[in-house]
């Protein structure tokens, strides 16, 4: 099993709303990501969990904000967000092998409209 | 911070003509992946090159890593119109292994 599934594929909610995005893989890797892409633009890194820790955060506001519960699971809690977050948002998983070898699988995204 | 660029930004070929995007970074990659992302839809791994002047092929797509390990290239021959899509390079550097850069993107139309 190659994949990495999020849920759910669409949200639209206003800028008072609190939501969370979710990520699942079975694959046993131990780094996840959460990458934004707007359209027309490549993904952009926003945070990686390796070994269920927050090891990178590439300074994201306050208003997104991550949650790993366990070594299958991502979440990505959202609150208060503006119309300009409205973006394909994006996770990923690796192994973690050797450092020059880690191979990233996408999910199919969350497509998120902020109103 | 690093940067990687990719031209063309846009191409449109007839079917059956070949195909390269160029992809370069303005920092040495531990490595170098690309990826191809259909119309709505997301990122799909396709190889990785780890060694300088690696080559690697896949049926009709050929993978270039440069000796100096700042550029990469992707040839796709007679192209078909399921290679339309959106080929992205993403590098990772030397010092943080778990950080990967998208490049800019080469977006390819394919006319029957």
């Amino acid at each position: 099993d190659t994949e990495v599934t999020q849920t759910p594929k669409h949200l639209v909610m206003g800028m008072t709303n609190k939501k969370s995005l979710k990520c699942e893989q079975h694959m046993g890797h131990r780094a996840m990501y959460w990458y934004k892409q707007k359209a027309k633009k490549p993904p952009e890194l926003m945070f990686v969990y390796s070994y269920e820790k927050l090891s990178i955060n590439e300074s994201v506001p306050s208003r997104f904000s991550p949650e790993c519960p366990n070594s299958s699971l991502l979440n990505l809690h959202l609150h208060a967000l503006q119309p300009e977050d409205s973006a394909l948002y994006l996770c990923a998983s690796s192994q973690l092998t050797s450092g020059r070898t880690d191979t990233q699988y996408f999910g199919p995204g969350t497509r998120l409209t902020v109103l | 911070g690093q940067q990687v660029m990719q031209i063309p930004q846009y191409q449109h070929v007839q079917e059956g003509e070949d195909f390269t995007t160029y992809c370069n970074s303005s920092t040495t990659l531990s490595n170098i992946q690309w990826y191809k992302q259909r119309p709505g839809g997301h990122p799909v791994f396709l190889i990785q090159l780890v060694k300088s002047g690696e080559v690697k092929k896949q049926k009709r797509l050929t993978f270039q890593f440069g000796e100096a390990k700042k550029n990469s290239s992707l040839h796709i021959t007679a192209t078909q119109t399921t290679d339309v899509g959106t080929y992205f390079c993403a590098g990772r550097s030397s010092g943080g292994y778990q950080k990967v850069t998208f490049g800019t993107g080469t977006k390819l139309q394919v006319i029957p």
